[in-house]
């Protein structure tokens, strides 16, 4: 299909524990979005690509947080020593940029014991 | 305060009621404005842009009210199939979407 795609869907792993979440996004989307939606929560905006780099990095929740994106096309977001209040689902959103309508991944559900 | 609020709900209407959603935003620099659905356990989609002028798409219309930052969405003949979360969303800056914690809507038979 033509839409953006997210893996893998689901994710069980335990405290402590690296994570890395992948997201392709429509071909010739030139931004790129991470968001978090806890539990009954809004999503949460993480960290924003155009091309390959990242001008918004303000939503990342901490250090243990990090992401990239290579040749302009998928990007991977990285959880170190995950811990319990991780636990979300990542969505992962692209569109040909400013304005224009964001289009979302089916996300990856993370669940730290 | 949040920059966007909203109702959270639920709203519980039978079918065929119109329904109407409110949310206010904090950033009077917004400049794009829009209603997203969010289905249980899916990610969100555009349902519709909202402009100055209001807009209308079939049973649903939006409006803006920039002076009093405040957006709305009226749904008319409601269906069991509109059952949803309603995010209202606004544009502080060109590349970041500000999302509220959505509304949720119950129509029932």
């Amino acid at each position: 299909g033509a839409g953006v795609s997210q893996s893998p869907s689901n994710k069980v792993t335990e405290k402590g524990k690296d994570v890395e979440l992948r997201c392709d996004p429509i071909s010739g989307h030139t931004a790129l979005y991470w968001y978090r939606q806890s539990l009954g929560q809004g999503l949460e905006f993480l960290i924003y690509f155009q091309g390959n780099s990242a001008p918004d990095k303000s939503g990342l929740p901490s250090d243990r947080f990090s992401a990239e994106r290579t040749g302009g096309s998928v990007s991977t977001l990285t959880i170190q020593r995950t811990q319990q209040e991780d636990s979300a689902v990542y969505l992962c959103a692209s569109t040909r940029g400013g304005y224009n309508e964001q289009f979302f991944g089916p996300g990856t559900r993370l669940t730290v014991l | 305060r949040k920059e966007v609020e909203q109702d959270p709900g639920p709203f519980n209407v039978p079918e065929g009621a119109t329904v109407a959603f409110n949310c206010t935003y904090s950033n009077s620099a917004s400049q794009s404005f829009f209603w997203y659905r969010q289905d249980c356990r899916k990610e969100p989609k555009l349902l519709m842009s909202v402009y100055s002028s209001g807009n209308e798409d079939g049973r649903f219309t939006a409006q803006l009210n920039r002076a009093s930052q405040y957006i709305s969405l009226l749904i008319r003949d409601s269906k069991l199939s509109d059952s949803a979360t309603y995010l209202c969303v606004v544009t502080p800056d060109p590349n970041k979407l500000t999302f509220g914690t959505g509304t949720r809507l119950a129509v029932r038979p």
